[in-house]
């Protein structure tokens, strides 16, 4: 089975601090993703990643950073987080870009900030 | 841009009731298109999925899906739902390298 895991279920900041969300896929995908979700908007891509240390701007890419140094690993940075980053973050990955291929998740990380 | 759009955010059915949840989305040509289910506390997982051939799909769980490429339309059904079948349902199509997903319709089975 691919496993998608992400570091934390849930996690409460202060708001201006530098926030880090980690994903790690153990099934050897190029691409993989970060989305937030949020009720009623779907799942809103943040960046995504296709080949390690190269990563491309999704629909909502301000106020976040992310890295890839390794194949396995996807991180997200909020450089100084805000109260409207209050949301649920999920990791995705993806074997390649073929259309019909699916995408795994992650459990989510619903992250606060006060 | 290809956009996906789910016409019911809420959806209220007592058991064993039919089920059919809409999806469109904006453009044709070769499309790739998607159901993902998320149950409470879970991670999204793939219910089915239309790659080519026959357009009706069938899933897990029971459900089916059925592309009607005239209509742009990939509706989710399943004919006798079940108070485990409350959760969240995202369509989503493959568009280049990413999948474009639809706002979701929330689900709930009354016992």
């Amino acid at each position: 089975d691919v496993k998608v895991t992400q570091s934390s279920r849930y996690l409460v900041k202060r708001t201006g601090e530098k926030v880090f969300l980690e994903c790690v896929q153990d099934m050897d995908h190029e691409n993989m993703f970060w989305y937030r979700q949020d009720p009623g908007l779907g799942l809103r891509l943040i960046y995504f990643s296709y080949d390690v240390k190269m990563k491309e701007k999704g629909d909502i890419p301000e106020g976040y950073s992310v890295s890839r140094e390794k194949k396995e690993r996807f991180s997200l940075i909020l450089e100084s987080a805000s109260t409207n980053q209050t949301s649920m973050y999920l990791c995705a990955s993806r074997p390649y870009t073929g259309g019909g291929t699916e995408a795994f998740f992650g459990q989510g990380t619903r992250l606060t900030v006060v | 841009a290809q956009s996906v759009s789910q016409h019911n955010h809420h959806v209220i059915l007592s058991e064993a009731a039919s089920l059919e949840l809409g999806c469109n989305y904006s453009y044709g040509g070769t499309v790739n298109l998607f159901w993902y289910v998320q149950y409470p506390g879970q991670h999204l997982q793939l219910l089915l999925k239309y790659f080519s051939g026959d357009p009706l799909v069938k899933g897990i769980k029971g459900f089916e899906a059925e592309f009607i490429k005239s209509k742009f339309s990939f509706n989710l059904r399943k004919p006798s739902v079940q108070w485990s079948d409350t959760a969240e349902y995202f369509c989503a199509v493959n568009s280049n390298y990413q999948l474009i997903w639809g706002a979701g319709t929330k689900l709930i089975i009354k016992p």
